[in-house]
């Protein structure tokens, strides 16, 4: 049973960075093939993919946010980290940590809702 | 960067209807589609990969179709369960956008 879950702050104030961690249980970050991918979803909107990190630790980052974003990973801990920098109110959203499935996600985490107020 | 293009962005339908989504990529995308399902407040949830594989678990009431640069998904006849906000992906190149979500409510 892969199961995923986010936490982080749920508020950060602007130009603050931002760091998140998905911590994971049913498989394994060492294993050939495994991945995970980092969603999120500002309210009332549609989702956007954030990034995505593999058990080969090549990493793939939305280009719109490549100079924010940085995706590591512990496998001895089972856990993904997510950092981004310079907050600004736009970034507020639900975050999502998935595992790769085709590339595509079949298991999602529940997501943790960020703020990003002064 | 490819753009995913959903219509209708709204649709309203009966339990019992059967209803299709389409999902357009800028470009070819071959098979490289997956759709989800998400409910107010909760995280999606995956329904199909490589556009017309259905997920371990979900229903046979839904199907997807398509490739290249079209696809739709199938709702045979709708459940109540089944109202909620429908989004494709694209994982052909990076980055693997979505589309923009159909909401899906009862008539």
């Amino acid at each position: 049973q892969i199961t995923l879950k986010e936490s982080g702050p749920p508020l950060v104030k602007p130009t603050q960075t931002l760091t998140l961690t998905c911590s994971f249980s049913g498989f394994s970050l060492n294993t050939s093939g495994a991945g995970v991918g980092w969603i999120r979803q500002p309210p009332g909107k549609a989702l956007q993919w954030l990034g995505f990190i593999y058990w080969d630790d090549d990493k793939f980052y939305s280009p719109s946010l490549k100079n924010r974003l940085t995706i590591t990973k512990d496998t001895s801990k089972n856990q993904v980290v997510l950092i981004m920098t310079n907050m600004d109110p736009v970034d507020t959203a639900t975050y999502y940590c998935a595992h790769r499935n085709f590339d595509a996600f079949d298991f999602w985490g529940q997501g943790t809702m960020v703020t990003v107020s002064s | 960067d490819i753009q995913m293009t959903q219509s209708p962005s709204s649709l309203s339908a009966s339990v019992g209807d059967r209803v299709t989504i389409v999902c357009r990529a800028s470009h070819g995308i071959s098979s490289w589609l997956a759709w989800y399902q998400q409910k107010p407040g909760k995280a999606p949830k995956s329904l199909i990969y490589d556009a017309t594989s259905l997920q371990s678990g979900v229903p046979s009431r839904f199907s997807g179709s398509g490739g290249g640069t079209y696809f739709t998904l199938t709702i045979s006849s709708l459940q109540p369960e089944d109202f909620a906000t429908y989004y494709c992906q694209q994982y052909k190149s990076y980055p693997h956008s979505f589309g923009q979500g159909t909401k899906l409510e009862i008539k």
